[in-house]
């Protein structure tokens, strides 16, 4: 069964950082991208950046409201993906999920989320 | 940026009729359209991509159509376990990935 598990989220105040960590399991995990995508409660969903697979080296992208805050990266041996949220604010408190890409950018599989709340 | 524009915002539809829901693409994004389903408390579910492929467990009530700018979700014979929100995303052209605001459907 294809599992994804996301930790670390929590209360930080504005200029802090968080990281947060997502575990999968059911699959092999080196064959795909991993997403992230937040939801501010109550609202819709915003695509935040993917990391690729080795095949593709291992590239991101990013939406342009974390570009240069925030970075994606991946242990492949332990089935791994991490968000590193760096000078947080306000308007990233959401909702984060992880997902499982396929044909990229088709999410096939979400973890259930974690939540960040920023905060002074 | 590929702004993707959803309608209705709520749809109010009596179980065992059909639910007709609407996705528009500021510009073209050829059949790279996704819809997914979000119930209360849950994480949203893949149900449709490709514009008109079922993922897998997707019930054949779903249905979705379009190419192009304009597509639909169709789903018949509503069941309970149908009403929540429903999200597309356009996966043509990227960064970024763009979802459309959501429409909820709701019980009449």
């Amino acid at each position: 069964e294809v599992q994804l598990v996301e930790s670390g989220g929590g209360a930080v105040q504005p200029g802090r950082s968080l990281r947060l960590s997502c575990t999968t399991s059911g699959f092999t995990f080196g064959d795909y991208t991993l997403s992230w995508v937040r939801q501010v409660p109550g609202k819709g969903l915003e695509w935040v950046g993917f990391i690729r697979h080795k095949a593709y080296g291992g590239a991101t992208e990013y939406a342009a409201s974390v570009k240069g805050r925030f970075t994606m990266s991946r242990d492949d041996s332990k089935g791994i993906a991490y968000l590193q949220m760096n000078s947080l604010k306000t308007e990233d408190t959401a909702v984060y999920y992880c997902t499982r890409g396929v044909v990229v950018t088709v999410y096939d599989y979400w973890g259930q989320g974690t939540l960040v709340t920023v905060s002074s | 940026e590929i702004l993707m524009t959803q309608s209705p915002a709520t749809l109010s539809v009596s179980p065992g009729e059909t639910a007709t829901l609407s996705c528009r693409a500021s510009q073209s994004v050829s059949s790279h359209l996704a819809w997914y389903q979000q119930r209360p408390g849950q994480a949203p579910r893949l149900l449709i991509y490709g514009a008109s492929t079922r993922a897998t467990s997707t019930p054949a009530r779903f249905s979705g159509s379009g190419s192009g700018t304009d597509f639909t979700l169709t789903i018949s014979s509503l069941q309970s376990e149908d009403f929540a929100v429903y999200y597309c995303q356009q996966y043509n052209n990227w960064p970024p990935i763009t979802f459309g605001q959501g429409t909820r459907l709701e019980i009449k």
